[in-house]
């Protein structure tokens, strides 16, 4: 079992905030890392594939880095919008496999 | 493009009865998967296919099967049905490009209670 855990589990934020949130993984045998987000009653869609170390990768107003030495990656939202409420998942890739944390729950407050 | 499809969107099952849950993708991808996910836990890997003919188990495969005769359906079956299949099921799709960074599209998932 390769255990992926997401800190912190809920977050709460005013709009116009920054925050950011965190992904751990065992860093062995590393293939990828996948960002994704999930809106209540929707389905998950992808934010960012990321595969080598220091990878950066930026959608907007949501980046992502990566550290495959040390096992973890951050998501960061900059000036954070009642839209981006959702919760944020990422997964480890193993080989054809994905291992997925339990997401970090984001509320905006208008 | 209707993307990866799901039915039925909600079944509530009887102990011990059987049942397929239908997925089906029309993006010709080669990858597919299906998942489990249970309050306060991550999404859990039941099955996954790479290809037509090809299946392997995932993290929780016990209590399942499946099947992958063409590219687009992948069905999962519940042959006896327990209170611990209680979950939501999400089936995924991708396409392997060379670079081997892919993407998975979900469906939009299946309610399944077991009473």
């Amino acid at each position: 079992i390769l255990n992926v855990e997401q800190s912190p589990q809920s977050l709460h934020v005013q709009e116009g905030d920054s925050t950011n949130f965190t992904c751990s993984f065992p860093s062995s045998n590393f293939y990828a890392l996948h960002w994704y987000r999930w809106e209540t009653a929707k389905s998950p869609e992808a934010l960012f594939v990321m595969t080598l170390n220091g990878d950066e990768k930026k959608k907007g107003r949501i980046s992502a880095t990566l550290n495959t030495k040390e096992g973890y990656s951050y998501l960061y939202i900059k000036g954070s919008q009642p839209e981006d409420s959702a919760t944020y998942l990422c997964a480890r890739r193993k080989s054809n496999q994905f291992y997925f944390g339990t997401g970090t729950s984001l509320t905006v407050i208008p | 493009n209707a993307g990866v499809t799901q039915t039925p969107k909600f079944r509530i099952l009887k102990i011990g009865q059987s049942m397929t849950l239908q997925c089906t993708q029309d993006m010709n991808h080669n990858y597919m998967y299906w998942y489990r996910q249970d309050p306060g836990m991550g999404l859990k890997l039941i099955y996954y296919s790479v290809g037509a003919g090809i299946t392997d188990k995932g993290e929780v495969p016990n209590g399942y099967n499946v099947s992958r005769s063409t590219t687009e359906d992948f069905p999962l079956r519940l042959e006896l049905a327990a209170p611990s299949q209680t979950s939501v099921y999400f089936c995924a799709s991708s396409y392997r490009p060379m670079s081997g960074t892919y993407e998975q599209y979900f469906g939009p998932g299946t309610r399944l209670t077991v009473t």
